[in-house]
């Protein structure tokens, strides 16, 4: 079983859709939470982190934890063409930073 | 946010040559670097820790001979691909996290360098 789990998708939807986006995890460990927008042949960014249970809220973007049940999501409201990426969730224990990541799901938002 | 760059973005070797990559933070210095490697349609997978002025930590199943790191200055990372051969080809990145008063230290990604061994 793999430390965190992620649908590969491709998840596509219409303009101006909810998007919900989940991973699942294993290591009860993991401390903190974050969420990684990739385009193609780039580099991940930051969209979201948390180290707590519950929502944070920034923008279009809500990242929800619930560490009772191992499991994440990012939500994108009003979606937009230009949030069409490739989305990573990567989870840290906080000691040394380093980061488990999930395979990352293939969002496509259509006109 | 921080900004981290790689050079070179794109590189084609013959099989058995060497490649350096470099990784810098820009405006901002970073003990700590790491390099993943990210096969295409998967995710990013953690090569190894770059540590300033000590030797790098190499996760399980890396070759570190292979994948020579070497962290000279606060803001350089470089990984050197020796003997590559095709199977090496991937998209390799870069992160370092910017320090501060958190104990989640937020970490900048560089923007990639796709690496073809022919």
């Amino acid at each position: 079983q793999k430390e965190v789990e992620q649908d590969p998708g491709p998840l596509s939807v219409p303009e101006g859709a909810i998007v919900s986006l989940n991973c699942t995890y294993s290591n009860s460990a993991f401390q903190y939470f974050m969420w990684y927008r990739q385009y193609s042949r780039k580099g991940p960014e930051l969209l979201m982190y948390t180290y707590s249970s519950g929502n944070k809220e920034d923008g279009r973007f809500t990242a929800q934890v619930d560490k009772s049940s191992k499991y994440i999501s990012l939500f994108i409201r009003d979606s937009q063409p230009s949030d069409s990426a490739t989305y990573l969730c990567a989870l840290g224990t906080g000691g040394g930073n380093k980061l488990t990541f999930g395979t990352g799901t293939q969002l496509k938002v259509e006109l | 946010g921080a900004v981290v760059s790689q050079h070179p973005s794109w590189v084609i070797c013959k099989s058995g040559t060497s490649v350096k990559i470099e990784c810098r933070s820009l405006d901002f210095q970073a003990t700590t670097m790491f390099w993943y490697r990210q096969f295409p349609k998967q995710s990013l997978m953690l090569m190894a820790t770059s540590n300033e002025g000590s030797k790098a930590t190499y996760e399980q199943g890396v070759e570190k001979d292979k994948f020579l790191i070497n962290h000279a200055s606060l803001t350089l990372s470089t990984l050197t691909v020796t003997s590559a051969h095709p199977e090496d080809s991937s998209f390799y990145i870069c992160s370092a996290p910017q320090a501060g008063a958190a104990s989640y230290n937020e970490q900048f990604f560089g923007p990639g360098t796709r690496l073809t061994v022919l």
